[in-house]
């Protein structure tokens, strides 16, 4: 019973351009949102969040909207650049129960 | 300079057996945590500590036990090895627990489990 799910594995992008990663979640009870950025042989590292009375929150080149009819959050990545190539998760939290759900996560590349 | 560092990177090991992991954070943090990457790429939480205690128990089976000998250290023991356990593990530490959940947390660089 997947929560929170990240639908396409991969993602490949010319830098400059711009990345959108997608997730999709089914429990309305969720109220905070966490994406999560995965070098090869490092562990996640936190990079963006939004809670779910708002729908956008954004910091830098990392933007992040959330439609909560539709449950659906996506992270945007504007430029992309080769260093952001990794795997990035999408979490969510739901107060309260101290429960936090991640993805399958999604690999992101992008080429020079 | 490793901010949390687990040990160790690799271990392979019979089914049945007992193991452990060690995990040590430099940052004075107060909080602890350990994940779980199963072979589907989901990231699980599954303990944490803070202040020697346990806060945070997702429903993990018996056999995984932490130890927190003191703050800056949460160890996870594992007993009677299944090959289900085969996975890759995460160390985590951050100042305060997720009541704050902005709250930045640092990761170890995983423990790779391979339960044959």
């Amino acid at each position: 019973d997947q929560q929170v799910k990240q639908n396409s594995p991969s993602l490949s992008v010319q830098e400059g351009r711009i990345s959108i990663l997608n997730c999709d979640y089914t429990n309305s009870m969720f109220d905070y949102f966490l994406w999560y950025k995965k070098y090869p042989a490092e562990g996640p590292t936190f990079l963006i969040s939004i809670s779910s009375i708002k729908d956008k929150n954004e910091d830098g080149r990392f933007t992040v909207f959330l439609n909560k009819s539709a449950k659906h959050l996506s992270l945007h990545i504007v430029p992309s650049q080769p260093g952001d190539s990794a795997v990035y998760f999408c979490a969510a939290y739901q107060g309260g129960s101290e429960k936090l759900v991640f993805g399958k996560g999604m690999k992101l590349t992008v080429n020079p | 300079d490793t901010a949390v560092s687990q040990t160790p990177k690799y271990l392979v090991t019979q089914m049945g057996n007992d193991k452990s992991i060690k995990c040590e954070q430099n940052l004075g943090h107060d909080t602890m945590y350990w994940y779980k990457q199963d072979s589907k790429k989901f990231l699980k939480i599954m303990f944490s500590y803070n202040n020697k205690e346990l806060i945070i128990n997702e429903t993990v089976p018996n056999r995984f036990s932490p130890k927190s000998p003191d703050k800056a250290h949460l160890n996870l023991h594992i007993n009677s090895l299944e090959l289900g356990d085969s996975a890759v593990y995460f160390c985590a530490s951050s100042q305060d627990l997720w009541e704050n959940i902005e709250e930045t947390q640092y990761f170890g660089p995983g423990t790779r489990l391979l339960v044959l």
